[in-house]
């Protein structure tokens, strides 16, 4: 199973952009690239995935590098709200035709006035 | 709407009990998942689901045990011989859309 590595923490302006890197340098080529998020004690959010190419939705951009190691994923204006800690997930199959999800450490965004 | 329910929010048990917690999903979604998360960790596998009767370990099964009578339904047992019971745990179902979790249910035992 590929795995991720994230920092441990990010600091970021309210208003400006947080970019969080992920190295997943053992993806293989039919995995895709995963971002979940989770404020304190709830269960984690999707936010964007892809494959290859750069994605964009109303949440976030996630940029994805041409070999496929490492993406980032952009909030283009951070709030409050946003603080929490984000997983960037590769998605791997098990056994038979079930998937399942191998979480990271995380990377504890901290959006600050 | 549709979603995945957990149940109860917060669970207190004595030690050496056993315990279920509920996982109930209207997303029509095959697929179903346990993870058990500890303060300051991520996310750790406990059990999974593709279809009804069938599951399979994840990476810390011991300890714990599940069933899939149902499709809507993936209820997680913590047994006694789960030796820190004390944690965070969370179901999550997938498609080939995406993946869906629940609210969580905070399982402390005294």
């Amino acid at each position: 199973d590929a795995k991720t590595t994230q920092p441990p923490s990010m600091d970021c302006a309210e208003g400006r952009a947080a970019n969080l890197p992920c190295n997943h340098s053992t993806i293989s080529g039919n995995e895709y690239v995963y971002w979940y998020r989770q404020i304190h004690s709830q269960g984690p959010q999707y936010i964007i995935h892809g494959l290859k190419n750069n994605e964009t939705n109303e949440m976030a951009s996630l940029i994805i590098t041409e070999d496929r190691k490492s993406s980032t994923l952009i909030l283009p204006h951070a709030t409050l709200r946003d603080t929490a800690v984000y997983y960037c997930i590769v998605r791997v199959k098990g056994t038979g035709t079930a998937s399942k999800l191998t979480f990271g450490t995380g990377t504890r965004l901290q959006v600050t006035l | 709407d549709g979603g995945i329910t957990q149940s109860p929010k917060y669970l207190f048990r004595k030690e050496g009990q056993n315990v279920t917690l509920s996982c109930e999903q209207n997303l029509n979604h095959d697929a179903m998942y346990w993870y058990r998360q500890d303060p300051g960790q991520g996310l750790r596998l406990i059990y999974y689901s593709q279809i009804v009767n069938d599951f399979q370990k994840g990476d810390i099964a011991e300890g714990y045990s599940v069933s899939r009578e149902k499709k809507e339904s993936f209820p997680l047992t913590v047994t006694s011989a789960q030796k820190n019971p004390t944690a965070f745990y969370l179901c999550a179902s997938s498609s080939i859309y995406g993946y869906t979790f629940g609210s969580g249910t905070r399982l402390t035992v005294v």
